[in-house]
């Protein structure tokens, strides 16, 4: 069956500092990955998607980027994070090349800029 | 144009009375629908979907959809609401077309449960 880890599940930072969140799929292979985000109170916002090794698509203009190494894993990076970037922080991946296939998301990670 | 709207974003209920949360989409192509739960700090977690099969769509925890497209609504219902059932509940709605970004989230209802 398949699986997806997301770490760590709670992050506390100081502004401008680095981030580095890590996302991993297994029992699958050439998923679509997505990071999303949710404000306090707040729906899902998408912030980026891939389709393959190297592909990242971007939604929002940002601090953030992201980055996809290996085929079922997925990088969530900012060089210097800002207040506005606290937030929960959710990993999905979703079947390719199937419009009506679920997203799985992980359980997600609580990050609080300071 | 493409959208999913949840008509409520907060609903209460009592235990052991039923739950329905409310959902409509509005779409020229056809949709597939789903509806996550959240529970605090957790990702979503599916509860049920549809995709062109039987209208009504059996789920986990007890809770089921009906696919109305006349009303273009997809309303998730649960005859008997118990505590664990508070959390937060999305509808989303994909539609007839491939690509990873096909995926439309409504803003979410609070289901709150009183003892």
């Amino acid at each position: 069956s398949q699986t997806i880890h997301q770490w760590p599940a709670t992050l506390v930072q100081p502004v401008g500092s680095p981030l580095s969140l890590e996302c991993t799929v297994e029992g699958t292979s050439n998923p679509n990955l997505y990071w999303y985000r949710q404000a306090a109170g707040r729906g899902l916002q998408l912030l980026f998607y891939s389709v393959g090794i190297g592909q990242i698509s971007s939604e929002v203009p940002q601090n953030l980027s992201a980055s996809r190494p290996q085929d079922r894993q997925f990088i969530l990076s900012s060089k210097k994070l800002l207040l506005s970037d606290s937030g929960f922080y959710l990993c999905a991946w979703s079947v390719q090349n199937s419009y009506n296939s679920p997203l799985h998301f992980g359980n997600g990670t609580r990050l609080t800029v300071t | 144009a493409q959208s999913v709207t949840q008509l409520d974003s907060h609903v209460s209920v009592s235990e052991g009375t039923p739950v329905l949360l409310r959902c409509n989409y509005s779409s020229s192509y056809s949709p597939s629908l789903f509806w996550y739960v959240q529970h605090p700090n957790k990702g979503l977690q599916l509860l049920l979907k549809y995709t062109s099969a039987a209208t009504l769509v059996k789920g986990i925890n007890g809770f089921e959809a009906e696919f109305k497209k006349s009303e273009t609504s997809f309303h998730l219902t649960k005859p008997s609401a118990h505590m664990s059932d508070a959390a937060e509940y999305f509808c989303v709605v994909t539609f007839d077309q491939t690509g990873a970004n096909n995926l439309f989230f409504g803003t979410g209802t609070r289901l709150t449960v009183i003892p």
